[in-house]
């Protein structure tokens, strides 16, 4: 079945390291977001790419860093410079970024501080 | 900038009764999309229905309908005869056309008690 694959789905992480959490899709999907969600609150948008090889900074971008070498992959990492990085983080695709195209989210990653 | 409002932070119903959950917007565009998701205990948020701003039409999909007003800006979304399995968070989001970025309002905590 076409879907979203976050991986891992619980994630430690100690103080001054970086991390990287997967995300992989087979819906040959153009575009791909990464979200942060925090307890009671609505998803916020840190990046988004629009096509293999190009992405743009969300609202809360600071402290993350992406890349997007294949149209399948779009990696997430989280700095040492973000320091509140405990969080529930979801991945998202869609055919493209603009039009009435609703989004496929993966599972998530929970992330947490050692 | 565009905002999403949900006023509704948590709603507890009982089994077979309907329940609404609002959703109020804001944005410049003339041209958006919005959007209802489903996010269960299992973390995935799940696409429910869609609605273009230039079609005022509301439906009905088995369980699920819509009311779109844009003179009011809202968007409000109606489950008829609740099930236990309706628990869960429902988010309205909103879609602008240019940059495909979608805002996310804080979710609504939706509980159906047997």
């Amino acid at each position: 079945d076409g879907g979203i694959t976050q991986s891992p789905k619980y994630l430690f992480r100690k103080e001054g390291q970086n991390v990287t959490l997967s995300c992989e899709q087979n819906l040959n999907h153009d575009a791909m977001y990464w979200y942060r969600q925090d307890p009671g609150q609505g998803l916020r948008l840190i990046y988004y790419s629009q096509i293999v090889n190009d992405f743009q900074k969300g609202d809360i971008a600071e402290g993350y860093s992406v890349s997007r070498e294949k149209k399948e992959s779009f990696p997430l990492t989280v700095t040492s410079a973000q320091k509140n990085p405990t969080a529930f983080y979801l991945c998202a695709s869609s055919i493209q970024t603009g039009g009435n195209q609703p989004q496929h989210f993966g599972d998530g990653t929970r992330l947490s501080i050692l | 900038a565009q905002k999403v409002t949900q006023a509704q932070t948590e709603i507890s119903v009982v089994e077979k009764e309907d329940v609404t959950l609002d959703c109020v917007y804001e944005t410049r565009d003339t041209t958006y999309y919005l959007f209802w998701y489903k996010q269960p205990p299992s973390g995935e948020l799940v696409f429910l229905i869609r609605r273009n701003s230039f079609d005022e039409q509301n439906e009905i999909s088995g369980r699920y309908s819509w009311n779109f007003q844009k003179s009011t800006s809202s968007f409000n979304f109606t489950i008829t005869a609740s099930q236990v399995v309706d628990s869960a968070v429902y988010f309205c989001a909103l879609k602008d056309t240019n940059a495909g970025k979608s805002t996310f309002g804080d979710g609504t905590t939706l509980t159906v008690k047997p």
